[in-house]
Parts: structure tokens; sequence; C-alpha cells
């Protein structure tokens, strides 16, 4: 167990929706992750946040956003979803900057 | 721009034989880097880093890997693997700081009976 949890696990949903994924990283780390596993990318880096501001962007598309809140927690935002938005998107927290701990994930399914 | 290359996209080895997993790296600047094994149906879990000091650097379960920096390489060796080390093996790479890290595709590890 990396302390890093992930809600909720499993979410199916239609094109066009929008769903929010939620991330509470380790006690005591400010830097949050975003990550997306998928059978054509791979592992891919979204977007991350230290303390509540964003500090490096990824491969993240405009229809996705992100914020961490006062205590620290993280929302990840995908909208107009499309079948191709099907993934595994990964949390990740850490206290500095290099290493960080996953959280399980969540599988997003888009029909 | 970072970029992190897993030569083998599987690799299958017969129980208690030894195994290397390779991954190659391209980076401008100073690196950490990382193995993480994927089992099925969970998340990633931190197999051992590099961040710096010796090159040689021990992980959990029996791993280890070495940094080479002339051959821009951080290959993954057990001397001796077991059927729970079936898994997804991904190496990445960091430059410190404020970065995501960059991932390899990753490299399937078959154990064979």
């Amino acid at each position: 167990d990396s302390g890093v949890t992930q809600t909720p696990k499993h979410l199916i949903t239609a094109t066009g929706q929008r769903v929010t994924l939620r991330c509470s990283p380790r006690s005591g780390d400010l830097s949050v992750y975003w990550y997306q596993q998928s059978l054509d990318q791979g592992l891919q880096f979204l977007i991350q946040y230290y303390n509540g501001e964003e500090r490096a962007k990824g491969n993240i598309l405009e229809r996705f956003s992100a914020q961490q809140f006062p205590d620290l927690h993280s929302e990840l935002n995908l909208s107009s979803l499309e079948l191709g938005d099907s993934a595994l998107y990964f949390c990740a927290s850490s206290a500095s900057g290099g290493l960080q701990y996953f959280g399980p994930g969540t599988r997003l399914t888009v029909l | 721009a970072q970029s992190v290359t897993q030569l083998d996209s599987q690799v299958p080895v017969f129980e208690e034989a030894p195994v290397e997993l390779r991954c190659n790296y391209s980076s401008s600047v100073s690196v950490y880097l990382f193995w993480y094994v994927q089992y099925p149906n969970q998340g990633l879990q931190l197999l051992l880093k590099y961040l710096s000091g010796s090159t040689l650097v021990k992980g959990i379960n029996g791993f280890e890997a070495e940094f080479n920096k002339s051959q821009t390489s951080f290959h993954l060796r057990k001397p001796s693997v077991h059927i729970s080390d079936t898994a997804e093996y991904f190496c990445a790479v960091s430059g410190g700081g404020a970065d995501g890290l960059t991932f390899g595709k990753g490299t399937h590890l078959i154990i064979q009976p």
C-alpha cells in the first residue's frame, strides 16, 4: 500500500459525458501527478500540481483539467469524453521532486 | 526532452534462471532513473531508484540495476527469478524537480516453470 488513494476504482460512462477522478496523496506530500495508461500510448504524464498550484504539464488534452485543493487532494476532470479516453488513470504523490508513489488507479471505460 | 527505450516488449525466462531487462534513456540533463513493476490489475510499485551516488542500485524482491552514464543505460537484473515475478516492468526517467516521469513502453516478464 503506497498511501495514495484514488476513487472510484472503476468508472463506466458514455461518449460526450464528463467525469471527475479523485486522488488523495500520501500524508505530508505536497506534489500530485496524474498519468494516463492506455494500450496505444503507454504510460503518459498529464499534469503536476504542487501545494495547490500547477507546476508542470505533459500530454494533457484541452478537454482535461485538474486542480489541487487546500487539503492537498486533487481532482482530474475529463469532459466531452471519447472512446479513446478509455484508460487507466493513475495519481502519484511525492514529498520532493524525485520519488513518486502511485495510487491503485481508476479504470475509465467510455462506451 | 527525455525519452526511454525498453528494447524488449516480452522476455520469457525459466524459473530460477537469471534475467536482465534492458533500458536505455536519452536526456540533455542529469537524470533520476527508476524501475517500476505492475502486477496484473494493480498499480505501479517502485522497485528501485537511482538518484545519485553508487551506480549499482539494489531494490526490493532481489532486483538490482546498474546506471551506466556512458552507455545511457539502466538495465534491471535478478539472479534467479520466481513465478511471482511475472509482471510488467517499466523503466522511467525524470529530470528531477517538477518533472513528471517519462516511461518506457514496458517489458512483460514471463516466467516459465
